[in-house]
């Protein structure tokens, strides 16, 4: 079974200034997709971003970026110039290919405050 | 896209009763999945709920504790039967639409349970 790890339950950062959240996966898959949710406290889920495993690109939204490290199972998120509006529950995701039904794993989520 | 409402937006139940959530879609999807979320914890899923057909559930949960319909293409409910203070969760729907990328899922705001 695959396993989602967030080991940063909590992260501050100012408003303007950069965050890397991280995450890793386990897995005996080649091919699989990665992704980060965001969940503002209305508690609708919002997809971030999304990776394809064979992609060695990382992808990238505006301010969000990842970095996929794929032989060390690495996935991580990079929020630039972050906003107000970046503050969110942030939970990293795998879902083997599509075959599966767009079932997801997720991690426990990382809780992230922008200050002024 | 999808634009999905869920209601009740949050409830308070006793235990031993039971609750309908309802879930309804602006448009027409093949697969609803049905996650609980407790309190500090990630997503887990329930169950898909596909149209037509039973709903296939996850290890750990079962049809008479957590029954599901799925009358059409747009909507779909789940019950949290016999409730004790252990299903108190938020509980969401989510669906990937047609055409959307793999694993893109759009998510209501949940259904707030608590149970005394």
């Amino acid at each position: 079974a695959q396993t989602v790890t967030q080991s940063q339950p909590e992260m501050s950062v100012q408003e303007a200034e950069t965050v890397t959240l991280s995450c890793t996966y386990d897995t005996s898959e080649n091919n699989y997709y990665l992704f980060w949710y965001k969940q503002p406290p209305s508690r609708q889920m919002i997809l971030v971003i999304r990776q394809e495993a064979y992609k060695q690109q990382n992808a990238t939204e505006n301010r969000f970026s990842v970095n996929f490290q794929k032989a060390a199972k690495s996935f991580s998120l990079k929020i630039s110039d972050s906003q107000l509006g970046d503050t969110a529950m942030y939970f990293c995701a795998f879902m083997r290919p599509s075959g599966t039904a767009s079932k997801l794993t997720f991690g426990t989520g990382t809780r992230l405050q922008v200050t002024l | 896209s999808a634009v999905i409402s869920q209601k009740p937006s949050r409830d308070i139940c006793q235990r031993g009763t039971s609750l309908t959530i309802q879930c309804q879609v602006d448009s027409q999807v093949t697969m609803m999945f049905w996650y609980r979320q407790q309190p500090g914890q990630s997503l887990t899923l329930i169950a898909t709920a596909n149209q037509g057909s039973e709903a296939t559930y996850e290890s750990g949960f079962v049809i008479d504790k957590f029954p599901i319909s799925r009358p059409n293409l747009t909507f779909s409910t789940l019950t949290v039967s016999n409730m004790s203070p252990e299903d108190s969760s938020i509980y969401l729907c989510s669906v990937h639409p047609r055409g959307a990328p793999a694993g893109k899922l759009f998510f209501g705001s949940g259904t707030q349970l608590s149970v005394l």
